[in-house]
């Protein structure tokens, strides 16, 4: 199975901040990336498809690079809804797999 | 508006069985592959099962292979997970998603929507 690791699990940051997070694949995944938001008590929210693409609705604030085994999520500004945990995913392959998630907290 | 909402989940015994539901509207239901991900108490994101959109292809994680079966009723709309020889490890909250697309360049592809979940708690 394909294991997607992320970086850091959490962190600190203030309104305003730029946040990078990273998921490395163990395997080349191409561009078969999706980036979650997930809040406490809440499903996961889609964010992110194809390593970069932005889906409707998300604020362009979010976005996504990278392809192969090295992923980025990148918020420009960070905003005080934005305070939560971040999952990639693979979708290159059966097992689909998830990374371990990063919690972003407020500083 | 397209909602996928759980149902089934519950205080079950070790050794257990339990089947869940999910009920799709606002969508095709038919022509989209469908997955059930699932997440045990403070602890992250596990996709559990998969099955194509006409129902004849299905996935699933090597620890649940042999025990859960992911089948769908397309003339229901509904997603199902029967699980048996529940253990105290699966005790989760279990989503369903349905993928972006109809069709997909890669194995899979990445879950838009996703239900509120259902609870699974096994325990004596």
């Amino acid at each position: 199975a394909i294991q997607l690791a992320q970086s850091p699990s959490s962190l600190s940051a203030s309104v305003g901040d730029r946040v990078t997070i990273t998921c490395r694949a163990s395997q080349g995944i191409s561009s078969a990336l999706a980036w979650y938001q997930q809040k406490p008590g809440k499903a996961p929210k889609f964010l992110i498809y194809d390593a970069s693409s932005l889906e409707s609705g998300v604020p362009s604030r979010f976005s996504g690079s990278g392809s192969g085994t090295d992923f980025i999520l990148t918020i420009s500004s960070l905003q005080p809804e934005d305070f939560a945990t971040y999952y990639c995913q693979q979708f290159n392959s059966y097992p689909l797999t998830f990374g371990g998630g990063t919690k972003v907290e407020i500083e | 508006e397209v909602h996928l909402v759980e149902s089934g989940g519950g205080l079950i015994q070790p050794g257990g069985s339990l089947r869940l539901s999910c009920a799709a509207s606002g969508f095709t239901f038919s022509s989209y592959a469908m997955s059930w991900v699932r997440q045990a108490p403070g602890k992250g994101l596990e996709w559990v099962s998969g099955i194509s959109a006409s129902g004849g292809s299905t996935y699933y994680t090597d620890s649940v292979k042999g025990r859960f079966t992911i089948s769908r009723d397309n003339s229901k709309n509904t997603l199902y997970l029967q699980m048996n020889s529940l253990r105290a490890e699966d005790t989760a909250v279990y989503y369903c998603a349905k993928v972006r697309q109809i069709t997909f360049y890669y194995g899979s592809d990445a879950f838009d929507i996703w239900g509120q979940g259902t609870m699974v708690t096994v325990s004596s």
